[in-house]
């Protein structure tokens, strides 16, 4: 079915350190999965997606990695920064299907 | 900015009203998705049109109803409205490379 798990709820990080999302969806013919940033007040920002057939995308200090035997995909931001500080959801769509299936968030906290 | 406009930005109504949510998608984009997002909760699929056209449904109420329009903007109606109803309600516009860019969202308090 669709269904995707996304951990942690919560994360703090000190400024400069590496953080890490995981996300672990259930539907084998997932194909595309994007990331997410949602600041307070405003709507989710696409900041960097991945597709089935690659395995790892990165976009200066933020990556995507995607392995498709154990069905999980995971955001990772390095030397994180106060503006990083928000909510991230992933999300997944499966193929024949157009609409996104969004995790249930993770509130990142960076720490000055 | 995604390019995507909705309105009203703010809306505080009372039970057993209705409102009317308007999203204006990205120039080109055909099609427009709506979205709740509940206090503290993820972004739950309401329904989707593409052209004018349902094209997929989500868990929307049978009191919410939405179409698009022919220059593509598309209206999200809510009726009878409960507290529960509360959220905000996002839109989003795709031109069909999957990507979703979402509006600043319409933030509704019913009381």
């Amino acid at each position: 079915g669709e269904n995707v798990e996304q951990h942690p709820s919560t994360l703090s990080v000190q400024e400069g350190d590496s953080a890490v999302i995981k996300c672990t969806y259930s539907d084998s013919a997932s194909n595309y999965f994007p990331w997410y940033k949602q600041e307070l007040g405003k709507g989710p920002q696409l900041i960097i997606d991945i597709r089935s057939n690659v395995g790892e995308k990165k976009d200066q200090r933020i990556a995507v990695t995607l392995n498709k035997t154990a069905k999980h995909f995971s955001l990772h931001i390095t030397e994180t920064q106060p503006e990083d500080s928000a909510v991230y959801f992933c999300a997944f769509k499966t193929w024949g299907n157009e609409k996104l299936t969004f995790g249930t968030g993770t509130r990142l906290t960076i720490i000055p | 900015d995604s390019g995507v406009t909705q309105t009203p930005k703010h809306l505080i109504t009372a039970t057993g009203q209705r409102v009317t949510l308007r999203c204006s998608p990205r120039s080109g984009d055909l099609s427009v998705y709506w979205y709740q997002q509940s206090l503290d909760q993820g972004l739950q699929f309401l329904i989707q049109y593409y052209n004018g056209e349902e094209r997929a449904k989500g868990n929307i109420l049978e009191r919410f109803s939405a179409q698009q329009f022919p220059d593509l903007h598309s209206e999200l109606n809510l009726s009878s409205l409960e507290l529960g109803d509360s959220a905000l309600y996002f839109c989003a516009s795709s031109g069909g490379a999957g990507e979703l860019f979402f509006g600043e969202g319409s933030r509704l308090t019913v009381l």
